[in-house]
């Protein structure tokens, strides 16, 4: 059984575009996050959600809104796609917000603007 | 503000050992974790340390000196499936108390038969 997944696993798509990213837990865990990691391999955490709520908001574009229809769920939605865009996008999940959790990432979707 | 610095590449030879250090500046320092990254893959969990002194978990260590601000991993009897990214990262809460992984550029370790 997987215990993050995201789906898709490869986009590419065309500037301009919208195109949502989604991820599911099954691990019960209460806490979400995306991260994005560039080509050089930086990753920089994007948002985090505790139980639905959102508790991490990083210097993202507005472009950029993730939903969490529950506490297993955090999806990601991309409005009017960029070049810069383009990157891998990793869903990770811990047992909660605080402590000395360990994050369990998805297998990532690498998303191509062209 | 928050950094963590750690060599951007590191070559080592199929059984030697290798150490990839990493050193922190935070605010709020709770603990440092290590993850292993293989390339296409996603990062995965290694090792954390909360207080002072060694980690041994296998082949991998992971050493923690929080007067200094520093660790390293330690991984011993290489094998060419060790080649990956080490990523350390610092638990802070400096943020309105939401913990939160501050992520190091990691390291690239190429080892070499």
């Amino acid at each position: 059984d997987t215990a993050v997944s995201q789906t898709p696993k490869y986009l590419v798509t065309q500037m301009g575009n919208d195109k949502s990213i989604k991820c599911e837990q099954n691990l019960g865990h209460d806490t979400m996050y995306w991260y994005k990691q560039d080509s050089k391999k930086f990753l920089k955490i994007m948002f985090s959600y505790n139980n639905k709520e959102l508790i991490i908001n990083e210097t993202v574009p507005n472009r950029f809104s993730p939903k969490s229809p529950d506490k297993a769920h955090l999806n990601l939605h991309i409005n009017s796609l960029e070049l810069g865009d383009s990157a891998v996008y990793f869903c990770a999940s811990s047992h909660s917000s605080g402590g000395a959790d360990t994050q369990y990432f998805g297998p990532g979707t690498r998303l191509t603007v062209l | 503000g928050q950094s963590l610095e750690q060599p951007s590449e590191v070559t080592a030879v199929e059984g030697a050992i290798v150490q990839i250090n990493c050193t922190y500046q935070t605010s709020g320092f709770y603990g440092l974790s290590w993850y292993q990254q293989h390339d296409g893959g996603a990062p995965t969990f290694l090792s954390y340390n909360a207080l002072d002194g060694l980690e041994e978990t296998g082949r991998f260590s992971s050493f923690l000196s929080r007067s200094d601000s520093y660790g390293y991993l330690l991984l011993q009897e290489l094998q060419m499936k060790d080649s990956a990214s080490y990523f350390c990262a610092v638990r802070d809460h400096e943020r309105d108390s939401n913990y939160q992984l501050i992520w190091g550029a990691g390291t690239k370790l190429i080892i070499k038969p």
